[in-house]
């Protein structure tokens, strides 16, 4: 079975610009985390969603991010206007029971010049 | 306010002994452990979890030991092997029994583990 995928590995922008970072959970998991990882903070929940609603968004740093999931198969975090502090690698993850055992992808490096 | 704290950064072992890998917490509500391991430029993967209703947990040559008193818990890796030098990360749940903050992880700064052959 595949993993979780993240699209794209890995993302140079400048400052101001939009970034769309994608992923698409393991088939049957019904819930789906973003998560940011920094060395500044270490790895910090952004958001997470359950059955494709988002249940807890209080992670997410300011209203320049937000995150959407259309359908159980394909997520999408935006950063409008990004900035260079939004620099890190950006984690995606899915389970079938929240809080335990949650599968990551290989993360997207995101770097705002 | 860092709620799952893990104190060293890093961690030198031999390989063939033992290595340990600590983590404290401070909520109370947390009752649901995880440690994962991470490679470099790949996720997370899950190890080892622990329910707050035991005290260990064992899995071939990882075990995670909890103690609630202390809130402290630890992750022991024996015979240590080259092959598990990697980030590990502890993580903690509230409430996933309860349905309340249910799928919130709440992880530490890791430890970078490095076995010599």
């Amino acid at each position: 079975d595949a993993g979780v995928i993240q699209s794209p590995r890995h993302e140079v922008t400048e400052m101001g610009q939009e970034v769309t970072l994608r992923c698409k959970p393991i088939s049957g998991h019904d819930y789906l985390f973003w998560y940011r990882q920094t060395m500044m903070r270490g790895l910090e929940l952004l958001i997470y969603f359950n059955n494709n609603v988002p249940i807890d968004d209080s992670g997410m740093p300011e209203d320049r991010f937000s995150a959407k999931m259309p359908n159980a198969s394909f997520s999408t975090l935006k950063i409008q206007p990004s900035e260079p502090r939004d620099s890190a690698v950006y984690f995606c993850a899915s389970s079938t029971v929240g809080g335990s055992e949650q599968y990551f992808g290989p993360g997207t490096r995101l770097t705002v010049t | 306010d860092q709620q799952v704290k893990q104190n060293s950064p890093s961690l030198s072992v031999q390989e063939g002994r033992i290595s340990i890998l600590n983590c404290d917490y401070t909520n109370s509500m947390f009752d649901y452990f995880l440690w994962y391991k991470k490679y470099p430029a790949e996720g997370p993967t899950f190890l080892i979890s622990i329910s707050s209703i035991k005290d260990k947990n064992e899995d071939g040559r990882f075990t995670v030991f909890l103690n609630k008193s202390a809130k402290h818990l630890s992750l022991h890796i024996v015979p240590s092997q080259p092959g598990d030098s990697a980030v590990y990360f502890c993580a903690a749940s509230a409430g996933t029994r309860r349905g309340t903050s249910y799928g919130k992880l709440t992880f530490g700064q890791g430890t970078i583990l490095t076995v010599h052959p």
